[in-house]
């Protein structure tokens, strides 16, 4: 099927790093991405890996994938109350790349 | 250019009435989607743009959904005979080509 999976919530505290684990499902997906929501708010793109790469790292962000094993990580490092946020995972599946297919998201909490 | 544009960013409407939302893309992004998100979930694929032409449909996108994307610029999405089960956030992403997709900030259906 076309599940990408996350677990549901993540408390950390202020300073520490943040993982949040993602496991997809197509190996055909070209990209996959993080995205951030805030409340109330639209999605925004954190970042994304092209499926040949292993590793991507942006700032405090770092993006690890398990292709073998359909594996996604982001890490945040030194992460602030403001990360606090839903995390999404995403992978973009059709034939050309048309449908994004999401995870059920990660909360993120960062306690002080 | 400001991203994806939205609007309005909050309906309310009483069931059996029928509602429109329009999404303006970034300007030179050829692609555009609409995706739908409930409390507590990912966002959901509706259907799909390749410029003016509507390449896929989710099957989630019932008869009385409507979409279209006239000349291929800003797009609107139409429920006819809303139900409760309407009631969710409709966001609108645009792309180019196969790269990633930025999202709007969403509108907000409340069927009451």
């Amino acid at each position: 099927g076309e599940d990408v999976e996350q677990s549901l919530f993540l408390s950390v505290r202020e300073g520490d790093s943040s993982v949040i684990n993602c496991t997809y499902t197509d190996s055909s997906s070209t990209y996959l991405y993080w995205y951030k929501q805030e409340p109330g708010a639209g999605l925004q793109l954190l970042t994304y890996i092209f499926s040949n790469m292993d590793m991507k790292q942006d700032q405090r962000l770092t993006v690890l994938l398990n292709k073998k094993d359909k594996h996604l990580s982001l890490r945040i490092a030194d992460t602030q109350t403001g990360d606090s946020a839903i995390y999404f995972c995403a992978e973009n599946l059709g034939n050309y790349g048309q449908n994004f297919v999401f995870g059920p998201g990660t909360r993120l909490s960062v306690l002080p | 250019d400001t991203g994806v544009s939205q609007d309005p960013r909050h309906k309310i409407t009483k069931r059996g009435q029928n509602v429109t939302f329009r999404c303006d893309p970034i300007s030179e992004h050829n692609r555009l989607y609409w995706y739908r998100q409930t409390l507590g979930q990912g966002p959901e694929f509706l259907t799909y743009f390749q410029n003016e032409a509507q390449l896929e449909k989710s099957r989630l996108l019932s008869d009385r959904f409507s979409a279209e994307r006239p000349k291929g610029s800003f797009s609107t999405l139409e429920i006819q005979r809303t139900e409760q089960g309407d009631s969710a956030m409709y966001l609108c992403a645009s792309s180019k080509d196969t790269s990633e997709a930025f999202f709007g900030q969403g509108t907000r259906l409340t069927v009451v």
